[in-house]
């Protein structure tokens, strides 16, 4: 069975500071998709990437880089210059391509950014 | 613009209850998914339908059922209400196929007394 472990509960940063959010997931399928998603404190769920398990290039949108690691199965996601607004939970999720369209998630990361 | 409704936002009803929550996508998704959140859990998996007439549980199904008569609606129902079922309720679809990413509402906050 897929199995998603987020170990950083809360993380705490001050503004400006880089963060990473950890992600390690179990598999035995060679062919799956890993999700991150944020939900701010008004509790909506935010899409911000997926990625496939072919595809080991890291990605880069603004802030925001998430490093892909098949290897040690682990999919980070750093922000870089923290702000306030980024201060959320996030979810790593793993999708398997045989199991259907179901989502297995980790149980998130408070992250809190102050000023 | 396409969007994820769900009703009500927030919910509070007494032990034993019905309960529907309502979920409404204007994607012409096929796929459509249940999910509740708890705190030390994330979130899991409660029923999932992939396209009209068609129904499948999920990992925490007990006490809930779904029905699909229609592409745009997937109503959770609650069929008597247990505290163990307060909870933050995620509707979510996607189109089909394997690599689609899977879209979510703004969640209903359910207590149950």
């Amino acid at each position: 069975a897929q199995k998603v472990t987020q170990a950083q509960t809360e993380i705490s940063v001050v503004e400006k500071e880089d963060v990473t959010l950890d992600c390690v997931y179990e598999t035995r399928d060679t062919t799956y998709y890993l999700f991150w998603y944020k939900q701010p404190p008004s509790g909506e769920l935010v899409f911000l990437i997926r990625r496939n398990s072919f595809d080991e290039q890291n990605e880069i949108s603004g802030r925001y880089s998430w490093n892909f690691q098949k290897s040690t199965s682990s999919f980070n996601f750093t922000i870089t210059a923290s702000q306030v607004v980024d201060s959320a939970v996030y979810f790593c999720a793993l999708k398997l391509t045989g199991g259907g369209n179901k989502l297995t998630f980790g149980t998130g990361t408070q992250l809190k950014v102050e000023l | 613009d396409a969007e994820i409704t769900q009703s009500p936002r927030h919910k509070i009803t007494e032990t034993g209850r019905q309960v529907t929550l309502a979920c409404h996508q204007t994607w012409n998704h096929n796929n459509m998914f249940w999910y509740r959140q708890d705190l030390g859990h994330g979130l899991r998996l409660i029923h999932y339908s992939y396209g009209v007439q068609d129904t499948n549980k999920g990992e925490v199904s007990d006490g809930y059922s779904v029905s699909r008569s229609n592409t745009e609606d997937l109503p959770l129902t609650l069929e008597s209400a247990a505290s163990s079922q307060t909870s933050v309720y995620f509707c979510a679809s996607s189109d089909g196929g394997t690599q689609e990413t899977q879209y979510f509402g703004p969640g209903t906050r359910l207590l149950v007394l």
